[in-house]
């Protein structure tokens, strides 16, 4: 199946600090990249869907203004958590639909563990 | 109501076993439908695509009823390396994905 990875895989920091998490295709281009978190024991929850060349659209309850998302190039989306708090601390997922796929599938990354102290 | 239910288990059930779960889904215009396996701490890995005629793929088989918008996973001859919790998936309107909040299998030796 299609790749797609992320960096950093874990991360700590200080409370309000930003952190910059960083999604890429590695083989295929991905119009469309989703962002999701997933706290312990719950399900996926989407954040923000990311389109290369446009603005993001976020789901409600998310803030834009705190998680900034940058989808710059078709194989590359970029979230950043901006001054990070502990509630933020959670299990970061990306996601990446390949075109031309008709079910478009979509492809996780390996996510991100962040933990805000 | 969620876009996306299933029974979050946990199955537990002996090597060698079937097991089978099913998923509801309540936008009868949803377009297509997985079965992702999230192993504990990992991302989600796509099993498989549930297509209308259902499918197999080695033991597993996903079947795809709309008339009562369920799809199903039947897993047979159960390995310890099933154990994992397996997330049901439907792409609904505006192309958005819905998760089902997941159902965890145990395979006991």
């Amino acid at each position: 199946g299609a790749v797609v990875s992320q960096h950093p895989s874990r991360v700590i920091c200080k409370s309000g600090t930003s952190v910059k998490i960083e999604c890429r295709s590695l083989d295929f281009q991905a119009t469309t990249m989703f962002w999701y978190r997933q706290f312990p024991k719950q399900s996926l929850m989407l954040m923000a869907t990311s389109n290369e060349g446009s603005k993001a659209t976020y789901e409600q309850g998310v803030e834009k203004d705190k998680f900034l998302i940058n989808h710059a190039s078709l194989t590359l989306s970029t979230l950043t958590v901006t001054s990070a708090h502990p509630e933020d601390s959670s299990f970061y997922i990306c996601s990446a639909r390949g075109s031309g796929d008709v079910q478009e599938t979509q492809y996780f990354g390996p996510g991100t563990r962040l933990l805000v102290l | 109501r969620k876009e996306v239910e299933q029974d979050p288990g946990p199955f537990n059930v002996p090597e060698g076993a079937t097991v089978a779960f099913n998923c509801t889904y309540s936008n009868s215009a949803s377009q297509s439908f997985f079965w992702y396996r999230q192993d504990c701490r990992k991302e989600p890995k796509l099993l498989m695509s549930v297509y209308s005629s259902g499918n197999e793929d080695g033991r597993f088989t996903a079947q795809l009823n709309r008339a009562s918008q369920y799809i199903s996973l039947l897993i047979r001859d159960s390995k310890l390396s099933d154990s994992a919790t397996y997330l049901c998936v439907v792409r609904g309107n505006f192309n958005k994905f819905y998760f089902g909040s997941g159902t965890k299998l145990n395979v006991k030796p």
